[in-house]
């Protein structure tokens, strides 16, 4: 089974640009969500995704959007970037509702942002 | 809130010796608890977790962990290590009453480096 599919790896953008990441989740699992990874703050959570719902989101302004889609594919778009936005980002899929299902992630995408 | 503490930065342990990566959570209900690890330009992989039952869990590559609620601990362990051990470790929480909801905390991480 493939795993977690994000795309691009790598980008630079430049200060109040747009980028849009994306995310494939593996095949049959339907939530999906987002993580910042920084050196100083480490990994934080940015929202998730389930049958196209968002149903929990996390404490990033609102330059920071997301969607799913119906075959559970996602995007991530971030609006007006700032120098701070750079990052890893990675997308994590799960299988169910199942509080207890593991987090499979993708090898995310690194943003730099000058 | 829920939260996780990771109190190591750095664990360097020698090739073979016995290993622990330290974590101590706190959540208000009972807790779910994972261990990842992320290799240099990798996502995290899925190393083992703790849901219910026996208190220690046994996980991918040789690796345990000991649940212990008094504590708040879920110490993450390894018997022997090895050189491609050497990685950055994160402990994570699922708080129970986050009920159909996915989102995980994570603790800082710990970087582990086993020497030859």
């Amino acid at each position: 089974k493939a795993g977690v599919t994000q795309t691009p790896r790598y980008l630079i953008k430049t200060r109040g640009q747009q980028v849009t990441l994306s995310c494939s989740p593996i095949s049959g699992h339907r939530s999906v969500s987002w993580y910042q990874q920084t050196p100083g703050q480490g990994l934080q959570f940015l929202f998730e995704y389930f049958s196209e719902t968002q149903r929990n989101k996390g404490n990033f302004p609102g330059r920071f959007s997301g969607r799913q889609f119906s075959n559970s594919r996602s995007e991530m778009n971030v609006s007006t970037l700032e120098l701070g936005d750079s990052a890893l980002y990675l997308c994590a899929s799960s299988l169910g509702l199942a509080e207890h299902n593991e987090q499979f992630f993708g090898p995310g995408t690194r943003l730099t942002v000058l | 809130a829920q939260s996780v503490a990771q109190p190591e930065d750095q664990v360097n342990v020698a090739e073979g010796n016995p290993l622990t990566v330290k974590c101590t959570y706190s959540v208000s209900g009972n807790p779910y608890l994972f261990w990842y690890v992320q290799y240099p330009n990798r996502g995290l992989q899925f190393l083992l977790k703790y849901i219910t039952g026996d208190n220690l869990v046994k996980g991918s590559y040789g690796f345990e962990a000991e649940f212990n609620k008094s504590q708040t601990s879920f110490h993450l362990k390894k018997p022997s290590a090895l050189v491609s051990d050497s990685a950055l470790y994160f402990c994570a929480v699922r708080d129970m009453r986050g009920a159909g909801s996915y989102q995980l905390t994570f603790g800082k991480g710990t970087k582990l480096s086993v020497i030859p």
